[in-house]
């Protein structure tokens, strides 16, 4: 199975900071990744596949890259309704693989 | 409106069975591969299984392989999830996912976009 590892694992920022979320998969996995945001109590909601390509709807603020092992999440300057959990996702071979998530509190 | 509403979830004891639905709804649903996704109470996520737009490919996690068993009703529009031989570390909210794009696409099959509300499980004596 592929491992998804995900860093750092909570990170405490202040509204407006640039925060950014690094996932490193096990191997190769192309641009096969996605990266979800999961609020307490809620469903989780995809905001980034293919790697870089932002869903639909989702801020301009959120933005992915990388290919390969190595990857990242950038929120530009974060927003009060950011605070949440957020995970990637591998789906380049099964079974499909999450990373153990990042926790963004406030500061 | 796209919408997917989860039921089934219950309290059941080690080593019994449960099947989990997912009713769809504002989506031609043999369309479109299904995915369901646990996450144990303040866990992470766990992909476990998938089927195909028309139920004849299944994919499983190792860890229910053997256990579980997905399937669809497309007349229904609804997914299913066949719980048996149920563990302690079987206990979860199971979340029903579909897949971002549909089968006429050659990616996109993988993601899970929308999600439904999610179901309980929690295996117990």
């Amino acid at each position: 199975d592929i491992q998804m590892t995900q860093s750092p694992s909570s990170v405490s920022a202040s509204v407006g900071d640039r925060v950014t979320i690094t996932c490193r998969a096990s191997q190769g996995i192309s641009s096969w990744l996605a990266w979800y945001q999961q609020k307490p109590g809620k469903a989780p909601k995809i905001l980034i596949y293919d790697a870089s390509r932002l869903q639909s709807g989702v801020p301009s603020r959120f933005s992915g890259s990388g290919s390969g092992t190595d990857f990242t999440l950038t929120i530009s300057s974060l927003q009060p309704e950011d605070f949440a959990t957020y995970y990637c996702q591998q789906a380049n071979t099964f079974p499909l693989t999450f990373g153990g998530g990042t926790k963004v509190e406030i500061k | 409106e796209v919408q997917l509403v989860e039921s089934g979830g219950a309290l059941v004891q080690p080593g019994g069975s449960l099947r989990l639905s997912c009713a769809a709804s504002g989506f031609t649903f043999s369309n479109y591969w299904m995915h369901w996704v646990r996450q144990a109470p303040g866990k992470g996520l766990v992909w476990v299984s998938r089927v195909d737009g028309d139920g004849t490919n299944t994919n499983y996690a190792d860890s229910v392989k053997g256990r579980f068993t997905i399937s669809r009703d497309n007349a229904k529009n609804t997914l299913y999830l066949q719980l048996n031989s149920l563990r302690a570390e079987d206990t979860a909210v199971y979340y029903c996912a579909r897949a971002l794009q549909p089968v006429t696409s050659s990616s996109g099959k993988n993601w899970f976009d929308p999600w439904g509300q999610g179901t309980l499980v929690t295996v117990s004596s």
